[in-house]
């Protein structure tokens, strides 16, 4: 079975703080893509990042950084510097075969200014 | 490129009626399209699978009868409440999956807000 986990449910930072959300994983397939998407109150979602399960390797992409870890099954999200515009619902998704997607709960971001 | 039109984005109907959302792949051909259904505050659900020319795979506890999908181009699919209740009030996402330029695209369209009342 598949699952994604985001254990934090909602977080409150004052901007310029660095945070980071939290995504854990479950699923037996060896091949599978890990996604972040941010879903702003205008119900979009934005996609942030995609990850194959071959390739650990972190990335960083201006403020924002993933930790990729396979042994904890783990696909953390960084923020650096927060600001206002980045309050949203963040989601985690893990995606299997024929494409379906398996989203978390999401974790809603709030950055006062 | 890879972009899914979802329409309308927001909608408001009576008791009883049906409600038609469409969902179109402008600029590759969706051979395979998904319906999510999301309620206030809450993760995204997958409710149904669609290939075109093919009935849909509803993913367990949705009712194919309340929620027809029909996929008949590789650039449209639809999906009508049929007879909504308040209940049936939620944010109803779709993604398209296909290739385009010979590369694999999934996009996610913006979303269609139902309320009933």
């Amino acid at each position: 079975a598949q699952k994604v986990t985001q254990a934090q449910t909602e977080i409150s930072v004052v901007e310029k703080e660095d945070v980071t959300l939290d995504c854990v994983y479950e699923t037996r397939d060896t091949t599978y893509y890990l996604f972040w998407y941010k879903q702003p109150p205008s119900g979009e979602l934005v996609f942030l990042i995609r990850r194959n399960s071959f390739d650990e390797q972190n990335e960083i992409s201006g403020r924002y950084s993933w930790n990729f870890q396979k042994s904890t099954s783990s696909f953390n999200f960084t923020i650096t510097a927060s600001q206002v515009v980045d309050s949203a619902v963040y989601f985690c998704a893990l995606r299997v075969n024929f494409n379906k997607f398996y989203f978390g709960s999401g974790t809603k971001l709030n950055v006062k200014p | 490129g890879a972009v899914v039109s979802q329409h309308p984005s927001r909608v408001i109907c009576k008791s009883g009626t049906s409600v038609k959302i469409e969902c179109r792949s402008l600029d590759f051909q969706a051979t395979t399209m998904f319906w999510y259904r999301q309620f206030p505050k809450q993760s995204l659900m997958l409710m149904a699978t669609s290939n075109e020319g093919s009935k849909a795979t509803y993913e367990q506890g949705v009712e194919k009868d309340k929620f027809l999908i029909n996929h008949a181009s590789l650039t449209l699919s639809t999906l009508t409440v049929t007879s909504a209740h308040p209940e049936d009030s939620s944010f109803y996402i779709c993604s398209a999956s296909g290739t385009t330029s010979g590369a694999n695209v999934l996009t996610f369209g913006a979303g269609s807000r139902l309320t009933v009342l």
